[in-house]
């Protein structure tokens, strides 16, 4: 079955530190991958993706992420973390389904950035 | 130019009550996409317009809950005779589907439902 996992509930990262999400995912053929953000009490916003080409993605805020196709992983990543990166992380991956492809979603990583 | 728009953007309904939530996508987005994200918690696939295709239905949890979509146009999710588990937020997503399109997803402010 196609699906997209987030294996952390939570993480946990001092201000200044390198912080790492981690998403694996299993999907038949090539995968689109995303990574979305959700801020306290704002909307999901898209962050970056991965569809083709080097495997550094770079996005917003100054995240980037890995497609590792060996490892059918791409952890979301960020040098130096602030505090107001305290946000719920999102993962997903385009999949085949009847009639073209939909996006799944993993079931999220809350991500604690203390100053 | 404008985003997602949903409303209402807060419903309180008695348990028992039918509930009609509207989503408005990016104008020319032909995928359409709704979720549900109780308190604290990730999201829940419900059902997925994609242009004149059929829906995907897979997500949606009972028969209670249904949604139409007018072309490429406006959406309702109906939830009918509303359970105190049908509390979350409600979320509207919709995409661009043009050939080669990699469906990143844009998505509304949400419809906060309490069924009390």
């Amino acid at each position: 079955a196609q699906s997209v996992a987030q294996p952390e509930d939570q993480v946990n990262v001092a201000e200044g530190n390198p912080l790492t999400v981690k998403c694996t995912y299993s999907v038949s053929g090539n995968p689109y991958l995303f990574w979305y953000v959700q801020y306290p009490n704002r909307g999901l916003q898209f962050l970056l993706k991965y569809i083709t080409g080097d495997n550094l993605v770079k996005g917003s805020y100054g995240f980037e992420a890995e497609f590792n196709k060996s490892q059918t992983s791409f952890h979301l990543k960020k040098p130096s973390a602030l505090v107001s990166d305290s946000a719920l992380y999102f993962c997903a991956v385009r999949v085949q389904n009847t009639g073209g492809f939909k996006t799944i979603f993993g079931a999220g990583t809350r991500l604690f950035v203390k100053a | 130019g404008a985003g997602v728009s949903q409303s209402p953007s807060n419903k309180v309904t008695e348990k028992g009550k039918d509930v009609e939530l509207r989503c408005d996508p990016i104008s020319g987005h032909t995928a359409l996409y709704w979720y549900r994200q109780r308190l604290g918690q990730g999201l829940e696939f419900l059902i997925y317009f994609q242009g004149n295709s059929a829906p995907d239905k897979s997500g949606l949890p009972s028969d209670r809950f249904s949604a139409e979509r007018t072309g490429e146009s406006v959406s309702t999710l109906t939830i009918q005779r509303t359970q105190q588990e049908d509390s979350a937020v409600y979320l509207c997503a919709s995409s661009p589907r043009l050939a080669g399109s990699t469906d990143t997803q844009y998505f509304g402010p949400g419809t906060r439902l309490t069924v009390l």
